[in-house]
């Protein structure tokens, strides 16, 4: 089945950290460019990050820049998210999402809540 | 950085034509992509390359292009087009979606 799946979300204080992680299956991973897209409760998407396929270009939102690392593995079909310094306006849905030329497959997403 | 501009909200009656637009500088030299997300799930590639539709999505989806505003249009809509619906663009090292738009169909 063509899936990706997202993990590693959960409930974290103001200033610390998380990873998150995307596990690909039923394509050829390695092909294709990722992004990771945030969604805060009853708000709007929000792109956060964006690696091609080789990982050698990588790009990121202001709102996340110096904080956030996105990272594969094509070895292990697998896409990732360091998030250091969290704030409270961080929590939201993260959704990892496959960027084809004419496709587009998106995660579940994984919740990630910044309170104290 | 790039803004994609949507109107908050759209209301249609079943078998009525809906419009969505989407506007931004970016858009003029830039593709955009359509994305239908219902309540509690993922969101869903419904139009590719301004006009483009992905296997799978009905006929009834189209997309347009002008200037700097693209156009998402339902053809009929159905009861089952009700979601939200942002539009997306990706230019230089920026990646961008509309504010989204509520589709209502009642």
């Amino acid at each position: 089945e063509v899936q990706l799946v997202e993990s590693g979300g959960g409930l974290v204080q103001p200033g610390g950290s998380l990873r998150l992680s995307c596990a690909a299956s039923g394509f050829t991973f390695s092909s294709y460019e990722m992004n990771w897209v945030r969604q805060a409760p009853g708000k709007g998407l929000e792109w956060v990050s964006y690696i091609s396929s080789s990982g050698s270009t990588i790009y990121y939102a202001d709102s996340v820049k110096g904080r956030f690392t996105i990272s594969r593995d094509n070895a292990k079909n697998s896409l990732y998210l360091q998030m250091n310094s969290l704030r409270a306006e961080d929590t939201a849905v993260y959704y990892c999402a496959s960027q084809g030329s004419s496709s587009s497959l998106w995660g579940k997403g994984t919740t990630v809540t910044v309170s104290s | 950085s790039y803004e994609l501009t949507q109107p908050s909200s759209v209301s249609v009656s079943p078998g009525q034509t809906a419009r969505i637009t989407c506007s931004g500088d970016v858009l003029a030299k830039k593709y955009a992509r359509w994305f239908q997300q219902k309540p509690g799930q993922a969101p869903v590639l419904v139009i590719y390359k301004d006009s483009e539709r992905p296997s799978g999505i009905p006929e009834r989806f189209s997309g347009s292009s002008s200037g700097t505003t693209v156009t998402l249009t339902i053809s009929g809509a159905q009861v089952e087009d009700e979601a939200d619906y942002y539009c997306y663009s990706a230019a230089d090292n920026n990646r961008v979606f509309g504010g989204g738009t509520k589709l209502t169909v009642l």
